[in-house]
């Protein structure tokens, strides 16, 4: 079956530490991205990537850092930059424009 | 400064009986809206979308309604099933940004036996 997986589902990070979360696809969708949502809040984009070795910043990038070696991969780390890492992170990929994106089940964050 | 608002944190209706979620949008940019589904602990689902240049959409028990003057749009669901409780998110594109949707803070349904 196609889809997008994120791992792990529970991640927890200390003080100062860098943590990195996975997001692979298999649609062969071009487009990837990553959102974040805090309780009562909607989805805010983090970054995006619109092909392989090309990302954008989204509208909350600041201490978040991406890279796209690869179609099928586009992994995120939450860097000690990131005073509020406490979130659900969702992952999400598009075949083109973003008409319809497909979502990942998600990975909540927590700071230890 | 939020484009897209759902004013109602949440809506409970009885099974059977329709639910109507509403979505107010404040930049005219915007030109293509989408409703989607999200469970607890699970990421969203895409569930209907419509057209800047339409003012329906129906998919089965889904019907979207654009009213592009009121800058509004709401979703229909007849009939409401409990298998519907969940959070619903409103979500606009403007064609000038193909790769970026705007989000609302979403609108938490539940439905009654």
């Amino acid at each position: 079956d196609g889809g997008i997986t994120q791992s792990p589902k529970y991640l927890f990070r200390k003080e100062g530490q860098n943590v990195t979360l996975s997001c692979e696809q298999n649609l062969n969708h071009d487009a990837m991205y990553w959102y974040r949502q805090d309780p009562g809040q909607g989805l805010r984009l983090i970054y995006y990537s619109q092909i392989v070795n090309d990302f954008q910043k989204g509208d909350i990038a600041e201490g978040y850092s991406v890279s796209r070696e690869k179609k099928e991969s586009f992994p995120l780390t939450v860097t000690s930059a990131q005073k509020n890492p406490t979130a659900f992170y969702l992952c999400a990929s598009s075949s083109g424009k973003v008409e319809k994106l497909f979502f990942g089940s998600g990975t909540q964050l927590s700071v230890l | 400064d939020q484009q897209v608002k759902q004013n109602s944190p949440s809506l409970s209706v009885q099974e059977g009986r329709i639910s109507i979620l509403n979505c107010d949008y404040t930049n005219s940019m915007f030109d293509y809206f989408l409703w989607y589904k999200k469970y607890p602990a699970e990421g969203p689902t895409f569930l209907i979308s419509i057209s800047s240049i339409k003012d329906k959409n129906e998919d089965g028990r889904f019907t979207v309604f654009l009213n592009k003057s009121a800058k509004h749009l709401s979703l229909h669901i007849v009939p409401s099933q409990p298998g519907d409780s969940a959070v619903y998110f409103c979500a606009a594109n403007d064609g000038g940004s193909n790769y970026k949707l705007t989000f609302g803070k979403g609108t938490l349904l539940t439905v009654n036996p």
